[in-house]
């Protein structure tokens, strides 16, 4: 079962920051949070993980608090190609798990 | 395009058909992973292999399902006497596993499959 919460969906104006908020209250300290996202009926695409730090990109910043019980994406300035379902994952390494759990994810809109 | 690449793209098939998938993973990738999809969900896990050894399954992978990986490159997903209840898109997704614990897995974009 899935171990993040999401909220269902969420709107953003073109051209503004869309912050995604996922919890993951019971994270273990070995665990890493994903970030992929989905357009409609295409695979799912990666965007970014991380463990504790920060993490920047070139498609986005993930942005993780100090107790590691939740995480916010950042896309920085929004397209209407971001207009996706939007995954958080959280996910052990080697071998404390292997498969990736997705929930149903947050709905972004972004609006012209 | 070196990314994943699944066949078919779409599936259209009587109940009771048997029909294979193919997924061919980003070279040199040592880990292939099999999902299902249904609409409004997300991905859900079917099974995994690190090379050519089947190392999971997911209880969503009755008897009917069976999953290869021959030559630890390609796999087939193989799906026996359809159901209606099979309609999904199957999604594959390759990684490689690093000894840092990198696992990033990059998904092909499906074969959504239709029983009649």
């Amino acid at each position: 079962d899935a171990k993040t919460t999401q909220p269902p969906s969420m709107d953003c104006a073109e051209g503004r920051a869309a912050n995604l908020p996922c919890n993951h209250s019971t994270i273990s300290g070995n665990e890493y949070v994903y970030w992929y996202r989905q357009i409609h009926s295409q695979g799912p695409q990666y965007i970014i993980h991380g463990l504790k730090n920060n993490e920047t990109n070139e498609m986005a910043s993930l942005i993780i608090t100090e107790d590691r019980k939740s995480s916010t994406l950042i896309l920085p300035h929004a397209t209407l190609r971001d207009t996706a379902v939007y995954y958080c994952i959280v996910r052990g390494s080697l071998n404390t798990g292997n498969q990736f759990y997705f929930g149903t994810g947050t709905s972004l809109t972004v609006i012209p | 395009d070196t990314g994943v690449s699944q066949d078919p793209r779409h599936k259209i098939t009587k109940r009771g058909q048997n029909v294979t998938f193919r997924c061919d993973p980003i070279s040199e990738h040592n880990r292939l992973y099999w999902y299902r999809q249904t609409l409004g969900q997300g991905p859900e896990f079917l099974t995994y292999f690190q090379n050519e050894a089947q190392l999971e399954k997911s209880r969503l992978l009755s008897d009917r399902f069976s999953a290869e990986r021959p030559k630890g490159s390609f796999s087939t997903l193989e799906i026996q006497r359809t159901e209606q209840g099979d309609s999904a898109m199957y999604l594959c997704a390759s990684s490689f596993l690093t000894t840092s614990g990198g696992d990033t897995q990059y998904f092909g974009p499906g074969t959504r499959l239709t029983v009649l």
